[in-house]
């Protein structure tokens, strides 16, 4: 069973507008959440993170939102630029026993950022 | 510069044969992780480390398997028991306190023949 899930494969916007990326996750249990950007044939790098005691994270263009209730987070980049085309991971820590932080990965959305 | 490094980028083995990716990092951190993506997957977790000489099992751990004898290393080998080895695997690395992220490596990318 899916615990983080990106339900759209793909998206596609223009430069300069608003690109949104949704996760929803179901175990209520995960205390921190992440986003990675992976460009083909490369490691995913860090983008941003936010805390679950927090609803909102700003970092430059890019913005999470948390709502906890409604299990769900979104990162919004402002403005996308062609550069941001990539897949879009997010991911959820559940703490576990002493220092055991495993993260679960959605499949990814594949954000496209037409010129 | 610090980072994690993974070789080869590309690998290809015949079936059948073990195969041995190779993960370093020196970031000094304590744990260390090997992912697995095939295409239209996330990342999913094979093994993982917090420790020298301690490992466990990730979500998809059959068919595979690792040593950490080194903080700075955690080779990932895939045994002849792996039912579908071609994929990209993916090393990544965490210093061992709360809210830090996993930092990856470039990845290698195996084909099984």
């Amino acid at each position: 069973d899916q615990q983080v899930k990106q339900n759209s494969p793909s998206l596609s916007v223009q430069e300069g507008r608003i690109s949104i990326l949704n996760c929803d996750y179901t175990n209520s249990m995960f205390d921190y959440f992440l986003w990675y950007k992976k460009y083909p044939a490369e490691g995913p790098t860090f983008l941003i993170s936010i805390s679950s005691i927090k609803d909102k994270n700003e970092d430059g263009r890019f913005t999470v939102f948390l709502n906890k209730s409604a299990k769900h987070l979104s990162l919004h980049i402002v403005p996308s630029q062609p550069g941001d085309s990539a897949v879009y991971f997010c991911a959820a820590r559940e703490p576990g026993g002493g220092s055991n932080y495993k993260l679960t990965f959605g499949k990814g959305t594949l954000l496209t950022v037409n010129p | 510069d610090g980072g994690i490094t993974q070789s080869p980028k590309y690998l290809f083995r015949k079936e059948g044969q073990n195969v041995t990716l190779s993960c370093e990092q020196n970031l000094n951190h304590d744990a260390m992780y090997w992912y697995r993506q095939d295409p239209g997957q996330g990342l999913r977790l094979i093994y993982y480390s917090q420790i020298v000489n301690d490992f466990q099992k990730g979500d998809i751990a059959e068919g595979y398997s690792v040593s950490r004898e080194k903080k700075e290393s955690f080779p990932l080998t895939v045994t002849s028991a792996q039912k579908n080895p071609t994929a990209f695997y993916l090393c990544a690395s965490q210093k061992q306190s709360s809210y830090n992220e996993q930092f990856f490596g470039p990845g290698t990318r195996l084909t099984v023949l």
